[in-house]
């Protein structure tokens, strides 16, 4: 797991509170994810960078605002947030963006509590 | 748009007996199909992928998956199954996002627990 790294691994806010999540590679991948894992849900894909730029916000509520200065680096900040956004936030990197083949590979999350 | 179903939430078997969680899918086109394993506390770690080829998929930590096209199933198998088996799997199909890049669907996961 030394290849994605995400910080902080557990997070408690109130929910005026304005916290942000860390995600860095260190793979040399040019795309980056943000996935929300709920119980008993699949995975929901959020954001997708490819070369700091976005390529997809999935009906995200504003109050994730996603940012990539670099592509090593992803971030993923936090405002206003409601109990059900209770979750592990993952990250994940890959080589590349467009090929069908390619191997997405997962930080160790964050166990976000809204309270 | 692309699909899997793991019909099963929860699979326990003793130590030593065969591992097997299963995945089905749905897919307009050829499938390119991915186990992923996820350790209490921990992100989720590549086992395997089906792309192309041999319809029997050898990944790491001696598990295999076996593509089967007549009945849409990409199941997950290993000999004798150990302790630190215990996991949630996860199985997974790529699909074409809304923006056109290659994206992951996920299934709901299926809880494996090895007794001693």
């Amino acid at each position: 797991e030394t290849g994605v790294t995400q910080t902080p691994r557990h997070l408690v806010m109130g929910m005026t509170n304005k916290k942000s999540l860390k995600c860095e590679q260190h793979l040399g991948h040019n795309a980056m994810y943000w996935y929300k894992q709920s119980a008993k849900k699949p995975l929901e894909l959020m954001f997708v960078y490819s070369l700091e730029e976005r390529v997809e916000n999935n009906s995200v509520p504003s109050r994730f605002s996603p940012e990539c200065p670099n592509s090593s680096h992803l971030f993923l900040h936090l405002h206003t947030l409601q109990p059900e956004d209770s979750a592990l936030y993952l990250c994940a990197s890959s080589q590349e963006l467009g090929r069908a083949r390619e191997t997405q590979y997962f930080g160790p999350g964050t166990r976000l509590l809204v309270l | 748009a692309q699909s899997v179903a793991q019909p099963e939430d929860q699979v326990n078997v003793a130590e030593g007996n065969p591992l097997t969680v299963k995945c089905t899918y749905s897919v307009s086109g050829n499938p390119y199909l991915f186990w992923y394993v996820q350790y209490p506390n921990r992100g989720l770690q590549f086992l395997l992928k089906y792309i192309t080829g041999d319809n029997l998929v050898k990944g790491s930590y001696g598990f295999e998956a076996e593509f089967n096209k007549s009945q849409t199933s990409f199941h997950l198998k290993k000999p004798s199954a150990l302790v630190s088996d215990s996991a949630l799997y996860f199985c997974a199909v790529r699909d074409i996002g809304n923006t056109g890049f290659q994206k992951l669907v996920f299934g709901t996961g299926t809880r494996f627990l090895v007794s001693p």
